[in-house]
């Protein structure tokens, strides 16, 4: 059972640079979400899509975030220029219509 | 503001007791509640859910009850084990809506 891919799972790089990100979902999940989660917090929602398209962004996702679901299957998630408090873990998760989540391991971004 | 309040962050029970972890919410609209377990270098992991409509619903071992009139929610782990030492996060979603708040988390440590 192939569950929900994230690549990479560790970023480290230089404040100012840009970052993609890639979520592969389980196969036949509609609806995929990135969600951020800092030391001591619990997850914060960012972004949801349902197959291609983009629903909801958080307030949380600045200009310098985008993310993009092609053809509803894989998603990316870019931040350009990317500061200081961007350093996190982001969660990829993807599921089914009208049932609960399934997360991947998540990509930790650290900025130097 | 935090709408999903857990107000522990950390627990510690014998093995073979019961384990109790809180939840609190502000918003009444939401209306479905799910726990997930979080190990260490993993992503969150689906463990019960509940709907408003109901007040208690039961997964072998775990059972979460709904207070709606309290908007307390508690997860019980009967009998515990060292394996269920993990962080655990309670999260809701209003109606219409798709993405989870989560609570910051309750680490439970279960001794052998």
């Amino acid at each position: 059972d192939t569950g929900v891919s994230q690549d990479p799972r560790h970023k480290i790089t230089k404040r100012g640079q840009n970052v993609t990100f890639r979520c592969d979902p389980i196969s036949e999940h509609n609806r995929l979400y990135w969600y951020r989660q800092t030391l001591g917090q619990g997850p914060e929602f960012l972004t949801y899509f349902q197959n291609e398209a983009q629903l909801e962004k958080s307030r949380l996702l600045s200009d310098r975030f985008s993310a993009e679901r092609p053809k509803g299957s894989f998603s990316t998630l870019e931040i350009q220029r990317t500061e200081q408090g961007d350093s996190a873990m982001y969660l990829c998760a993807s599921s089914p219509l009208d049932t609960f989540a399934h997360f991947g391991d998540g990509t930790r971004l650290s900025i130097l | 503001d935090q709408q999903v309040k857990q107000n522990s962050p950390s627990l510690s029970v014998q093995e073979g007791r019961i384990s109790i972890l809180n939840c609190d919410y502000t918003n009444s609209m939401f209306d479905y509640f799910l726990w997930y377990k979080k190990y260490p270098a993993e992503g969150p992991t689906f463990l019960i859910s509940i709907s408003s409509i109901k007040d208690k619903n039961e997964d072998g071992r775990f059972t979460v009850f709904l207070n709606k009139s309290a908007k307390h929610l508690s997860l019980h782990i009967v009998p515990s084990q060292p394996g269920d030492s993990a962080v655990y996060f309670c999260a809701a979603s209003a109606q219409g809506t798709y993405k989870y708040i989560f609570g910051t988390g309750t680490r439970l440590k279960v001794l052998a």
